[in-house]
């Protein structure tokens, strides 16, 4: 019930075009879900979060789309480019300041 | 830079020898996070402190494991007698946990490798 899954666990898109990733989750304890970017060798990034009170949030090219009721969230990233190729991590916390649950993330690559 | 900030960042030790590994957090967050991340894995969580509290521990988090917060400041783990399946990335995160923000912080991680 703590698990997070993501799919997919790779993702090549055309730059220009978008990205989708998704999460699911099942413990209804969650309450925030943060999306994080890692590159090599780097510690992950926040990138945009989200709590249940909604359905969407966008911040530049970057959309969570929220499903409370399937318990699926989304990152959408509009216009891909090369320099968003990273591994992407959804995760999720029940409680502020709680530790996270992490998704097994997804490999980005956006060809040029 | 004012980020989480992690000592060393990396590390080659040789199975059986101890390791101790440092994070400073953001200054003035209350809270600090220890992950540890194998290659193509998410974070797991370790362990977390509020000031120099110890609040909740991992069941990942074996006898070998000690994580301490003395001034509730900086942040050390120590991995003894360390195993081939301690290699890993060892993440430290921070936040300000007061009414609301969860928003953790991550720093660059420490690389470990047992040989």
């Amino acid at each position: 019930q703590q698990q997070v899954k993501q799919s997919p666990q790779s993702l090549i898109v055309q730059k220009g075009g978008i990205s989708i990733i998704n999460c699911a989750y099942e413990n209804t304890a969650f309450d925030y879900f943060p999306w994080y970017q890692q590159f090599p060798g780097k510690g992950p990034a926040l990138l945009i979060a989200i709590r249940p009170d909604v359905s969407e949030k966008k911040e530049g090219r970057f959309t969570i789309s929220f499903n409370k009721s399937a318990k699926q969230f989304s990152l959408h990233i509009m216009d891909s480019q090369p320099g968003d190729s990273a591994t992407y991590f959804c995760a999720a916390s029940r409680g502020y300041g709680q530790n996270f649950v992490f998704g097994p993330g997804t490999r980005l690559s956006v060809l040029p | 830079d004012t980020g989480v900030s992690q000592d060393p960042r990396h590390k080659i030790t040789k199975r059986g020898q101890n390791v101790t590994f440092r994070c400073d957090p953001i200054s003035e967050h209350n809270r600090l996070y220890w992950y540890r991340q194998t290659l193509g894995q998410g974070p797991e969580f370790l362990t977390y402190f509020q000031n120099e509290a110890q609040l909740e521990k991992s069941r990942l988090l074996s006898d070998r494991f000690s994580a301490e917060r003395p001034k509730g400041s900086f942040s050390t783990l120590e991995i003894q007698r360390t195993e081939q399946g301690d290699s890993a990335m060892y993440l430290c995160a921070s936040s300000l946990a007061l009414w609301g923000p969860y928003e953790q912080y991550f720093g660059p991680g420490t690389r470990l490798t047992v040989t």
